[in-house]
C-alpha cells in the first residue's frame, strides 16, 4: 500500500520559518494537500493541489511538490500556527486515499 | 457555510453493530464525493471510506473492507457509515468530510464536522 511518512516533530521560533516534508514514491506525480489538525478541532485544509491556499488560509502558507516529496512551509511562523500537520494524497492504484504519519509544529 | 454534523457515537461491545449519521448543509450535497476519517487515541488522521456523489462508486480502507459500508442518503443530504464486527482498534474520533471538488476528482477534503467518538470494549 502506499505510504506519505514523515517527521513527527518541528520545532521554529516565532516569525521564523517552518518547513514540514512529506515523502513517498513518486509523490510529485501526484496532487498533495496538507490539514492543520488542533486539540481538540477538527482538521482544517490549508494547501490543495500542491501550492492553492483555501480560502482564509494565510499567506504566510505555502506547498511544493516535486520528486517524491511535497514540502509545506510556514514563513513568518506565529504560536497559532502550534498544531499537528498532515500530508495527504490520492493513491490512484488503490481508490485510496493516504494521510501522511503527522508532523506536530512547536512554537518555541 | 458548508455544515456537517455527525451523530450515532457511543461505547459499543467489539463484534456488534454501529451506525454514523452525518448531515450536511451549506453546499449543494449531491455534487460533491463525502468522506469519512477517523483518527484513534494518540494517533493520526486515517482515512475510511469514499462514496461518489451519486452512489455510484464507494471505496473503504482495507482495515474496514467487508466490516464498515458507506451510504447516502440525498434526500435527507445525509451520509451513513454502517459499521459492524467492530473491533477495539476501531475505537476513534470518526469524521465526516466533504470533499473540494464536484467535478470527480480525488484532490482534498475542504469541509469537516467535529467528530463523533466512538468506544469499542467490553
Amino acid at each position: 500500500s502506499y505510504e506519505l511518512t514523515q517527521p513527527p516533530s518541528v520545532s521554529v521560533s516565532p516569525g521564523q520559518t517552518a518547513s514540514i516534508t512529506c515523502s513517498g514514491d513518486k509523490l510529485g506525480h501526484k496532487y498533495a494537500c496538507w490539514y492543520q489538525l488542533k486539540p481538540g478541532q477538527s482538521p482544517v485544509l490549508v494547501i490543495f493541489q500542491d501550492t492553492k491556499r483555501p480560502s482564509g488560509i494565510p499567506e504566510r502558507f505555502s506547498g511544493s511538490n516535486s520528486g517524491d516529496t511535497a514540502t509545506l512551509t510556514i514563513s513568518g511562523t506565529q504560536a497559532m500556527d502550534e498544531a499537528d500537520y498532515y500530508c495527504q494524497a490520492w493513491d490512484s492504484s488503490t481508490d485510496h486515499y493516504v494521510f501522511g504519519t503527522g508532523t506536530k509544529v512547536t512554537v518555541l | 457555510q458548508v455544515q456537517l454534523v455527525e451523530s450515532g457515537g457511543g461505547v459499543v461491545q467489539p463484534g456488534r453493530s454501529l451506525r454514523l449519521s452525518c448531515a450536511a448543509s451549506g453546499f449543494t450535497f449531491s455534487n460533491f464525493d463525502m468522506h469519512w476519517v477517523r483518527q484513534a487515541p494518540g494517533k493520526g488522521l486515517e482515512w475510511v471510506a469514499l462514496i461518489s456523489y451519486d452512489g455510484s462508486y464507494k471505496y473503504l480502507a482495507d482495515s474496514v473492507k467487508g466490516r464498515f459500508t458507506i451510504s447516502r442518503d440525498t434526500s435527507k443530504n445525509t451520509v451513513y457509515l454502517q459499521m459492524s464486527s467492530l473491533r477495539p482498534e476501531d475505537t476513534a474520533v470518526y469524521y465526516c468530510a466533504k470533499e473540494l471538488d464536484a467535478s470527480g476528482g480525488h484532490y482534498a477534503m475542504d469541509g469537516w464536522g467535529q467528530g463523533t467518538t466512538v468506544t469499542v470494549s467490553s
